[in-house]
């Protein structure tokens, strides 16, 4: 059973600083995304990470992933208050997509003022 | 125009009743989703849809089943709620890809509340 796991699950930081948000996996797969939600919303996807070595960057948000060690980071810089919010990975299986993605439990990130 | 659209939005009902979310898509997708997020947050596939096959998480209680009268719809039928129904579904849609990499979009989510 493939099993996804986010740490930290709550997160809160200063506005302008960086931190790292983990997502570890446990079998083998070729896909990886990230969502965001805000409260009461639905999700937002951020990235899709296909292959090793992967980087994506959107404004503050820079995602990587690593199949080997079955890892993938997502990466705020110089935060900023509007990036509050919980933070999915999700993980998708090797056939295609038929049977959706695993999600991690989710980072709730508090960035204050 | 909203690409994944589900009805009700919210929805409180007694134990026992029958419910129905529906979904829409209008992206031209060929799979669709319904998911759950409980209370913690914790989001969990429920079904995946195409027009040949549906997968079911095993974990799914068969009071829950999908319905698909074409490819854009996958309706959530529910039977004999229960208080631990009470979650946010949400239906969500993808066009399979060869070799993966599709993104899949998420509906609003529906507010489902048992009492």
């Amino acid at each position: 059973e493939l099993k996804v796991e986010q740490n930290p699950l709550f997160l809160s930081m200063q506005e302008g600083k960086n931190y790292t948000i983990y997502c570890n996996y446990s079998t083998t797969s070729d896909r990886l995304y990230w969502y965001r939600q805000d409260p009461g919303k639905s999700l937002e996807s951020l990235f899709v990470l296909l292959s090793n070595g992967a980087v994506k960057q959107e404004g503050r948000l820079m995602a990587s992933l690593d199949t080997k060690a079955r890892l993938s980071t997502l990466h705020i810089t110089a935060a900023v208050h509007d990036l509050s919010a919980t933070y999915f990975c999700a993980v998708g299986d090797s056939g295609g997509g038929a049977d959706g993605l695993t999600f991690g439990k989710g980072t709730h990130l508090i960035i204050q003022p | 125009d909203t690409a994944v659209s589900q009805t009700p939005k919210y929805l409180v009902t007694q134990m026992g009743n029958d419910k129905s979310i529906k979904c829409e898509q209008n992206l031209g997708h060929d799979t669709m989703y319904w998911y759950k997020q409980d209370s913690k947050k914790f989001l969990k596939i429920m079904f995946s849809y195409n027009n040949k096959e549906l997968i079911i998480n095993e974990t799914v209680p068969n009071r829950f089943s999908p319905k698909s009268p074409d490819k854009a719809h996958l309706n959530l039928h529910i039977n004999s709620l229960e208080l631990g129904d009470s979650a946010v579904y949400f239906c969500a849609s993808s066009r399979r890809v060869l070799g993966g990499g599709n993104t899949i979009y998420f509906g609003e989510g529906s507010w489902l509340t048992v009492v």
